[in-house]
């Protein structure tokens, strides 16, 4: 398996622009979260799906982001309008059940200006 | 909010030394689990530990959890210069069992 796929590694894109990141978690794997990492935060949960249903959204920061899994396959996390502040990099990460190891993708870096 | 904070934040030692970081938490957990992050990649699993085993070994690392005191260390052995990385200690508590992570330890090692 190739482990967690993110797209895109990186993203630049301008304030108030619509900015979509894409997961595909590792086969056979019933969790997933969408974590975001910044200096001034560390690395923070935003969303957590169990069999693709949101379990746990309570770190989704605000109405500007939301997240779906519509299949087993794949997740997306958008923010729409982007944010300076929404800077960060930010990862996926899947796990056969919650409770075990989490596989992490390579996070997409994202910067708006 | 963090669950787990690592302690020192920042370690520099020279290669062939031991490497001790710690984490300390709030709640009772589940799990407790150790990663690494090299600079620019995604966190990488090393170790989880069960709130009812209080040692556990994998290669050079070791690492402990003494639920009393609501701590864990992780021990790097002969350490090398590829060991350079941030370790970051997750926990899960109560039922979610959501891993939630501490701000890590960033550790130098000096060939």
């Amino acid at each position: 398996d190739a482990g967690v796929i993110q797209s895109p590694r990186h993203e630049v894109t301008e304030m108030g622009q619509e900015v979509t990141l894409r997961c595909k978690p590792i086969s056979g794997h019933n969790s997933l979260f969408w974590y975001r990492q910044t200096m001034m935060r560390g690395l923070e949960l935003l969303i957590y799906f169990n069999n693709n249903v949101p379990i746990d959204d309570s770190g989704m920061p605000e109405d500007r982001f939301s997240a779906k899994m519509p299949n087993a396959s794949f997740s997306t996390l958008k923010i729409q309008p982007s944010e300076p502040r929404d800077s960060a990099v930010y990862f996926c990460a899947s796990s056969i059940q919650t409770g075990t190891e989490a596989f992490f993708g390579q996070g997409t870096r994202l910067t708006v200006v | 909010s963090q669950q787990g904070e690592e302690d020192p934040q920042a370690l520099s030692i020279q290669e062939g030394e031991n490497a001790t970081m710690n984490c300390s938490y709030k709640t009772s957990i589940n799990n407790l689990q150790w990663y690494r992050q090299n600079s620019g990649r995604g966190l990488v699993h090393l170790i989880l530990i069960r709130s009812n085993e209080r040692e556990k070994h994998s290669g050079r690392l070791r690492v402990t959890l003494d639920t009393s005191k609501k701590s864990s260390s992780l021990l790097i052995t002969a350490s090398r210069a590829a060991d350079t990385a941030s370790y970051f200690c997750a926990t899960d508590a109560g039922g979610s069992y959501i891993p939630t992570f501490g701000r890590g330890t960033s550790l130098i090692v000096h060939p």
